[in-house]
């Protein structure tokens, strides 16, 4: 099984519905993160996490909220789907700085996402 | 803020040959990591090297190299050999970590560039 899972992989919705996308991880890491890809953009950060007690907004949050279930789940949701929100959505996992042996994030495997 | 500028938006490259993908950095911060993700067409982000700013080495793993140049600011990936497996996108990406012990919280995530296509030829 993969370190960190993303529910769904794909999904269509309407302009309007509301959607929640979720990750869980099995790394045993404090910090959890949801970033959006669009084409020709890059990754950029919506919403970050230290720990279950700790949210902090992203680069570009608006229209977006989460909720940190357990360390090991973090969700995101959209109110209010729109159609520039269509885009590929990833969810990742990092240890704390100074702890581990290990820096990198650890992405999911995305969860494309389309509003018609 | 932190900035990341890759300034290369595709690639050609024969089999065989090395080739080496620019990325230049921008951060007041004196404690930083520099990393190099590889994106297939599948989708999936794929880890390749880690720097710390304060790493007096560069990195290497395998047929990836960076080439860290502090005063410039530059951590560009080399890859020697390229395979025909290479051909995907590339992203350069920093992550500056503020904490904040007393109140708590703090700043973290990954600052990404917009990526290269590597397309490599046989």
């Amino acid at each position: 099984d993969a370190d960190v899972t993303q529910t769904p992989r794909n999904r269509i919705t309407k302009t309007g519905k509301r959607i929640m996308l979720e990750c869980s991880q099995t790394k045993g890491h404090d910090r959890m993160y949801w970033y959006r890809q669009d084409p020709g953009l890059g990754l950029r950060l919506i919403y970050y996490s230290f720990d279950v007690k700790d949210i902090n907004k992203g680069e570009i949050s608006d229209g977006y909220s989460v909720s940190r279930q357990a360390q090991a789940k973090f969700s995101l949701s959209l109110e209010s789907a729109i159609p520039n929100q269509t885009a590929l959505y990833f969810c990742a996992t990092s240890s704390t700085p100074g702890t581990g042996d290990a820096t990198e994030a650890f992405f999911g495997q995305g969860t494309r996402l389309t509003v018609v | 803020a932190q900035k990341i500028t890759q300034t290369q938006p595709g690639m050609f490259v024969q089999e065989k040959e090395a080739v080496t993908l620019d990325c230049t950095y921008d951060t007041s911060d004196q404690s930083y990591g520099l990393f190099w993700y590889k994106q297939p067409s599948s989708g999936e982000m794929i880890f390749l090297i880690y720097q710390g700013s304060y790493d007096e080495q560069n990195a290497t793993e395998g047929r990836y190299s960076l080439n860290f140049q502090k005063a410039r600011k530059s951590a560009n990936l080399v890859i020697s050999a390229s395979q025909l497996g290479d051909s995907a996108m590339y992203f350069c990406a920093m992550r500056v970590v503020v904490e904040r012990w007393y109140s708590g919280g703090g700043a973290d995530g990954l600052t990404f560039g917009k990526g290269t296509h590597l397309i490599i030829q046989p």
